[in-house]
């Protein structure tokens, strides 16, 4: 199975901060990497799909990038609703595996 | 709007059975691949098992091969999850995500999660 190694687990920001949140695979998986959002109680929200592809409806302050094994989730300028829990996942081969998770929480 | 809600959760001892149960709506349930995917408390997600759009293709993680059973019925809109000898490590919140090819293979909606816990 294919490992996905995201750091850091957790980060303390402020509104308006720059964030970037990296993801490294085993092996390569090309560009097939996606980022979901977690907030407590609601169902996960895809952000980010093929590396650099954002989804619709996402803001554009999310932004990705990478390819084979190192990856990153930026969010431009942190904004209150953003303050969540982010992974990452490779669906380049079966069994699709996830990141750790990343936890932002405001400083 | 596309909808999907897991049922079916609850409390079962060791080496007891449990199916849940995800009802689909706002899509075409039967042009989708669907996956389980499940979350034990306070730790990260896991993927245990995925059913082609047919039923023809079914994968199982490692973790619940041999235990655990996925299907669906197309004509009802719904994904079933039968969980069988289950154990302790299998407590999480399991949640069913639709899969759809946008470049690469995503799961771009997903339920709330139903809460499944294995103690004695």
């Amino acid at each position: 199975d294919i490992q996905m190694t995201q750091s850091p687990s957790s980060l303390s920001a402020s509104v308006g901060d720059r964030v970037t949140i990296t993801c490294r695979a085993s092996q390569s998986i090309s560009s097939s990497l996606n980022w979901y959002q977690q907030k407590p109680g609601k169902a996960l929200k895809v952000l980010m799909y093929a590396a650099s592809s954002l989804q619709s409806g996402v803001p554009s302050r999310f932004s990705g990038s990478g390819s084979g094994t190192d990856f990153t989730l930026t969010i431009s300028c942190l904004q209150p609703e953003d303050f969540a829990t982010y992974y990452c996942q490779q669906t380049y081969s079966t069994p699709p595996t996830f990141g750790g998770g990343t936890k932002v929480e405001i400083k | 709007e596309v909808q999907l809600v897991e049922s079916g959760g609850g409390l079962v001892k060791p080496g007891g059975s449990l199916r849940l149960s995800c009802a689909a709506s706002g899509f075409t349930f039967n042009s989708y691949s669907m996956n389980w995917v499940r979350q034990a408390p306070g730790k990260g997600l896991e993927w245990i098992s995925y059913i082609s759009s047919g039923g023809s293709t079914i994968y199982y993680a490692d973790s619940v091969k041999g235990r655990f059973t996925i299907s669906r019925d197309n004509a009802k809109n719904s994904l079933y999850l039968q969980m069988n000898s289950l154990r302790v490590e299998d407590t999480a919140v399991y949640y069913c995500a639709r899969e759809i090819t946008m470049i690469v293979v995503v799961n771009d909606y997903w339920g709330q999660g139903t809460l499944v816990t294995v103690s004695s």
